[in-house]
């Protein structure tokens, strides 16, 4: 079992939609949760950041990090078609290595 | 400086030869981080430096694999002898430190192998 599991996709949805992304992971250890936004043959861009349980809001993005459940999710509200993009979810126990998912491919239609 | 800079952006060589990837870190980030991702994948982790200390490196990491960042400020990465299997993007990522916000890893473009 991978530490960090995110469902691959393809997630295809219509602009305008609200997207919903999920990781899991198993070690209780993890502390800090990212999302990033991978173009197609780029690096990847910080997204949203949170180190705690609860909700975290930046303009049309919402993360959200149940610990209890070891479940994290990505929120993105009146999707556009410029959100078509692979989302990576990324997690350390702190001051070292990041364990990725596997990415979700997303693509928002007109 | 705006952000992490990688070199060169692609890189396309024969199996056996060796290869060299630079990263100039954000200025005043003291972690620098090696990432390899390929198609499909999320990143994963290869090595990572503390200012010019390379405090950690992962069993991906094989004999065939240097990385150094001396005087703390860039890095190189180094594959000797590569191998078909070498071929990959291979990312660099700096943050501040520990604790906080200065958890948080900014990547660069990375550098796109291919081993032929």
């Amino acid at each position: 079992q991978k530490e960090v599991e995110q469902d691959p996709g393809p997630l295809s949805v219509p602009e305008g939609a609200i997207v919903s992304l999920n990781c899991t992971y198993s070690n209780s250890a993890f502390q800090y949760f990212m999302w990033y936004r991978q173009y197609s043959r780029k690096g990847p861009e910080l997204l949203m950041y949170t180190y705690s349980s609860g909700n975290k809001e930046d303009g049309r993005f919402t993360a959200q990090v149940d610990k209890s459940s070891k479940y994290i999710s990505l929120f993105i509200r009146d999707s556009q078609p410029s959100d078509s993009a692979t989302y990576l979810c990324a997690i350390t126990g702190g001051g070292n290595k990041l364990t990725f998912g596997t990415g979700t491919q997303l693509k928002v239609e007109l | 400086d705006t952000g992490v800079s990688q070199n060169p952006r692609h890189k396309i060589t024969k199996r056996g030869q060796n290869v060299t990837f630079r990263c100039d870190p954000i200025s005043e980030h003291n972690r620098l981080y090696w990432y390899r991702q390929t198609l499909g994948q999320g990143p994963e982790f290869l090595t990572y430096f503390q200012n010019e200390a390379q405090l950690e490196k992962s069993r991906l990491l094989s004999d065939r694999f240097s990385a150094e960042r001396p005087k703390g400020s860039f890095s190189t990465l180094e594959i000797q002898r590569t191998e078909q299997g070498d071929s990959a993007m291979y990312l660099c990522a700096s943050s501040l430190g520990t604790g906080g916000d200065q958890e948080t890893q900014y990547f660069g473009p990375g550098t796109r192998l291919l081993v032929l």
